[in-house]
């Protein structure tokens, strides 16, 4: 069985500050994982992914994150905070052993970027 | 312009009543699926397709139903059965290269929220 915990339901910074969004993930098999981003009453947006090539992940307006076998960790990071990063984030992970394809979320991470 | 749309954005339900959401891709992807969203919550899967004419339920099928009849669009019904469909439903596709093949990443469409009177 595969799932995702997020460590913080909401993070606040001031714009400019580092972000970052701890992510930790249990799969029996080497796992796909995932940042999307959530702007209120919007689908989701990818903001990066990880399939076991380079262990660090650049993904979409400045973020990235470290896959971590050790300590089966995921953070999202990014060096400076904007405005338009307020937003929800999901952690999410796939294992390709089964047929089904589906992802498991995170209960997300609410973002606040203070002015 | 390639995308996923969902319609209608709201909907509003009697308490009894059938209805039913609009899923509908142009990015040529083999493999659908629907979620729902609660509020605080992650995303919980309701039905998947990853071929026309076939679907699986996922983890909370009770009271949904989808159709697959054609490779660009997945319906779901939510039926009088579903004892709170009050949530944020969410479309999603993606390529699918089979059992044991990498994760192909799930596009995502806009969202319909749903609203039970």
């Amino acid at each position: 069985a595969q799932s995702v915990t997020q460590l913080d339901s909401h993070v606040s910074v001031s714009e400019g500050t580092p972000v970052l969004l701890r992510c930790n993930y249990s799969s029996s098999y080497s796992p796909s994982l995932f940042w999307y981003v959530q702007h209120p009453n919007k689908g989701l947006q990818l903001l990066l992914k990880y399939t076991s090539a380079a262990t660090l992940v650049k993904g979409i307006n400045g973020f990235e994150a470290e896959f971590k076998k050790s300590e089966t960790s995921f953070h999202l990071t990014k060096p400076s905070a904007h405005m338009s990063d307020a937003a929800e984030y999901f952690c999410v992970v796939s294992n390709t052993d089964t047929g089904r394809r589906a992802l498991t979320f995170g209960s997300g991470t609410r973002l606040q970027v203070q002015p | 312009d390639g995308g996923i749309t969902q319609s209608p954005k709201y909907l509003f339900r009697k308490e009894g009543q059938n209805v039913t959401l609009s899923c509908e891709q142009n990015l040529n992807h083999d493999a659908m699926y629907w979620y729902r969203q609660d509020p605080g919550q992650g995303l919980r899967l309701i039905y998947y397709s990853q071929i026309v004419n076939d679907f699986q339920k996922g983890d909370i099928a009770e009271g949904y139903s989808v159709s697959r009849e054609k490779k660009e669009s997945f319906p779901l019904t939510v039926t009088s059965a579903q004892k709170n469909p009050t949530a944020f439903y969410l479309c999603a596709s993606s390529t699918f290269r089979g059992v044991g093949g990498p994760t192909d990443t799930q596009y995502f469409g806009p969202g319909t929220r749903l609203t039970v009177l």
